[in-house]
């Protein structure tokens, strides 16, 4: 059963940058798409970006600017940095996976979300 | 961009009734490409539907999906108590690479 685990600053002042690393524990890495996801409070869902266990990403279009996600394969982790943070950047992040064969279009193993405020 | 978006944003019945919720796409979504997810509140989301009509591993029967095109429907035929919960559609394919609807929230009468 692969498990997504998330942790990193909960509260930050703007024009911080957002750092949240997400580590996933018992399954697989490698063959698979890792992703961020957001949803500001009462309001829906955001694909933020993904990377895959060889460094390919592919990210939203409206936040590349601002946006990195690496990947560590020696601790089956990968993290999400985004630059120069607002009070629209509050949300709950959550890291979760792309998944294989059939569920490959789809996020089919999501992590618990964490919050992230951004507030002066 | 394809714009998905969904109808009705609140939909109100009881349970054992059947919900009927539209995702309306703004450019044509390969079938193969459109899911759909369940969330309640404090929760993930989870997969219920992908490829438009195939139910995600341990999705009850009650739980079906159809279209093509630009329109697709989740419909629930008998409405249980753990239904009730925000519905979202999700693409996959075209910039960005995944976008979901605004959510249906499906609530209590």
């Amino acid at each position: 059963q692969v498990q997504l685990q998330p942790w990193g600053a909960g509260l930050l002042k703007p024009s911080e940058t957002l750092s949240l690393t997400c580590a996933v524990y018992g399954g697989s890495f490698s063959g698979y798409y890792w992703s961020w996801i957001r949803q500001p409070p009462g309001k829906g869902l955001e694909w933020i970006g993904e990377i895959n266990h060889s460094g390919s990403t592919n990210s939203n279009p409206s936040l590349k600017s601002r946006v990195t996600i690496l990947v560590d394969t020696s601790k089956n982790q990968f993290s999400l940095r985004l630059t120069s943070v607002t009070a629209a950047d509050t949300a709950v992040y959550y890291c979760a996976r792309r998944g294989y064969h059939y569920y490959y279009y789809y996020i089919d193993v999501w992590g618990k979300g964490t919050t992230v405020t951004v507030s002066s | 961009e394809i714009v998905l978006t969904q109808s009705p944003g609140t939909l109100s019945l009881s349970p054992g009734e059947r919900a009927t919720l539209s995702c309306r796409a703004s450019q044509s979504v390969s079938g193969s490409y459109l899911g759909w997810y369940q969330q309640k509140p404090g929760q993930a989301p989870r997969l219920l539907i992908y490829g438009a009509s195939s139910r995600a591993t341990g999705i009850p029967d009650r739980f079906t999906g159809s279209g093509s095109g630009t329109d697709f429907t989740l419909t629930i035929s008998r409405l249980e108590p753990e239904d009730f919960a925000v519905y979202y559609c999700q693409q996959y394919g075209s910039s960005p690479l995944i976008t979901f609807g605004q959510g249906t929230r499906l609530e209590i009468k």
